[in-house]
C-alpha cells in the first residue's frame, strides 16, 4: 500500500490564481481530512469527509472549497488564492469502526508558497 | 469544543538524557489521545494512541504515554534521548463522535544536545 498520496510537493502561486490540491489514498478508509499547517504552529482542520459525497468544514474553511466523488480522492480547491494560505497542506484518512479507532495516517505534505 | 494545550514550545535534552512532554486536553466525554511525531519537512508520523484499558501506553521508538483523567493529560516520555528523536512531536485528542475529528497542541520541538 502506498498509503496516503499528495501532489503537488512544493508548488507557489501568484496572488488570485486557483489551484487544486491532489490527495489520494488506497487504504478504503471511510474519512478523509485536510489540514493546514502554518510555520511553528499546529495542525488545524480545513475540511473532512466522513465517506463519499459527504464533506463538512473544519476550523478554517474560508477560501477553501472540497468534494468527494470517490472513497480514494479528496481534493482541495484553492479558487483565489491569498498571501494568508500560505502554509503546508497534509491530507489524512482512517478506517471507521473500531477496527480502525481513530488513527489517522498522514500524506507527506504540499508546501504552499502564495506571492 | 476539545482542545490541547502543550506548555512547552522548545525543549533542549542531552543526549542519554529522559525526556518527558507534557501534554492537556479539554474534552467532554472520553478522549481518544495521540502523540505524532514530525521530523523536519515530513509528515506526521504516529508514535502512540490512548483508546481505553490501560493508561501506560507504549509506543515506537521507545517512547511511552501515561494517561491521567484526573489530571486531563497525557505526557510522552522516553528514558534516554537518541539524538535522531531531535523533531517536532504533537499531541493530538479526537473522538469517534465528532467524526474522527482531531484537534492539535501547537507542538513541542526538542533539540537534542550531543
Amino acid at each position: 500500500n502506498a498509503g496516503v498520496t499528495q501532489t503537488p510537493k512544493f508548488r507557489i502561486l501568484k496572488i488570485g490564481q486557483s489551484m487544486t490540491l491532489q490527495c489520494t489514498q488506497d487504504m478504503n478508509h471511510n474519512y478523509m481530512y485536510w489540514y493546514r499547517q502554518d510555520p511553528g504552529m499546529g495542525l488545524k482542520l480545513i475540511y473532512y469527509s466522513v465517506g463519499a459525497g459527504i464533506t463538512d468544514k473544519g476550523e478554517v474553511p474560508n477560501g477553501y472549497n472540497v468534494s468527494r466523488s470517490t472513497t480514494e480522492d479528496f481534493p482541495l480547491r484553492l479558487e483565489l488564492a491569498a498571501p494568508s494560505q500560505t502554509s503546508v497542506y497534509f491530507c489524512a484518512s482512517t478506517a471507521t469502526g473500531t477496527s480502525g479507532s481513530g488513527t489517522q495516517y498522514f500524506g507527506p505534505g504540499t508546501r504552499l508558497t502564495v506571492l | 469544543a476539545q482542545s490541547v494545550t502543550q506548555p512547552d514550545i522548545h525543549i533542549t535534552v542531552s543526549e542519554g538524557a529522559s525526556l518527558e512532554l507534557r501534554c492537556n486536553y479539554s474534552y467532554g466525554a472520553t478522549p481518544y489521545l495521540f502523540w505524532y511525531v514530525q521530523s523536519p519537512g515530513q509528515g506526521l508520523q504516529l508514535l502512540l494512541k490512548y483508546f481505553s484499558g490501560d493508561t501506560l501506553v507504549q509506543g515506537i521508538k521507545g517512547f511511552e504515554a501515561e494517561f491521567k483523567r484526573s489530571q486531563s493529560s497525557f505526557n510522552l516520555r522516553k528514558p534516554s534521548v537518541h539524538w535522531s528523536d531531535a523533531a517536532e512531536y504533537f499531541c493530538a485528542v479526537g473522538a469517534k463522535a465528532a467524526g474522527n475529528k482531531l484537534t492539535f497542541g501547537g507542538g513541542t520541538r526538542v533539540l537534542v544536545k550531543p
